[in-house]
């Protein structure tokens, strides 16, 4: 299995703030590397793809960036909407998901 | 844009079948894979399998062997199966689009419980 291991856990940021969560694959991934946003009792929302690639509709603050085995996920100012945690995805091997990282407003 | 709606029993038995049906609507099943996740309460999601539209499936092998899924192109449905569950079962069940989970339904919740 290909582990998928984020930080931090939680994250605690101003309205405005640029926030970075990390994940790294046990394994070479290359870039098959996804990331989702999930709000409270919601399903999971496909927001990057392929490492660095937003799905269509995604607000241009969310970015991201990596391959290989580190990645990085980027909020550029962060907005009362953007509540959430937030989860990283491998598909090459199986499928499997990071831990989260729950981002609340500081 | 697709949409998919998972329906079925919201409470199961231990050691009975959980049933599930995703209905997908605006598109055709037709052409594409289609997966059904899982996310227990307060913990990261987890893949149990997808399925081609063609009715060949792949099924996670930590289920050992409990899952079978189906497509009903007629119907532009697709289903799962569980058999035997566990109190380890409860979670929230969701369907979705693609192998990865392009987009996915809003989920249903199913308690293994007597």
């Amino acid at each position: 299995d290909t582990q998928m291991t984020q930080s931090p856990s939680s994250l605690s940021a101003s309205v405005g703030d640029r926030v970075t969560i990390t994940c790294q694959a046990s394994q070479d991934i290359s870039i098959y590397l996804n990331w989702y946003q999930q709000k409270p009792g919601k399903a999971p929302k496909l927001l990057i793809y392929d490492a660095s690639n937003s799905e269509a509709g995604v607000p241009s603050r969310f970015s991201g960036s990596g391959s290989g085995t580190d990645f990085t996920f980027t909020i550029n100012s962060l907005q009362p909407e953007d509540i959430a945690t937030y989860y990283c995805q491998q598909y090459i091997n199986d499928v499997t998901f990071g831990q989260g990282t729950k981002l609340e407003i500081k | 844009q697709v949409q998919l709606q998972e329906s079925g029993p919201g409470l199961v038995k231990p050691s009975e079948t959980l049933s599930l049906t995703c209905t997908v609507s605006g598109g055709s099943i037709s052409g594409s894979f289609w997966s059904w996740f899982r996310q227990p309460p307060g913990k990261r999601p987890e893949r149990l399998g997808y399925i081609y539209y063609t009715g060949s499936a792949t099924y996670s092998p930590s289920l050992g062997g409990r899952v079978t899924m189906s497509v009903d192109t007629s119907s532009n449905q697709f289903s799962l199966k569980l058999r035997s569950v566990t109190a380890a079962d409860t979670a929230v069940y969701y369907c979705a689009r693609d192998t990865f989970g392009k987009s996915w339904g809003q989920g249903t919740l199913v308690t293994v419980s007597s």
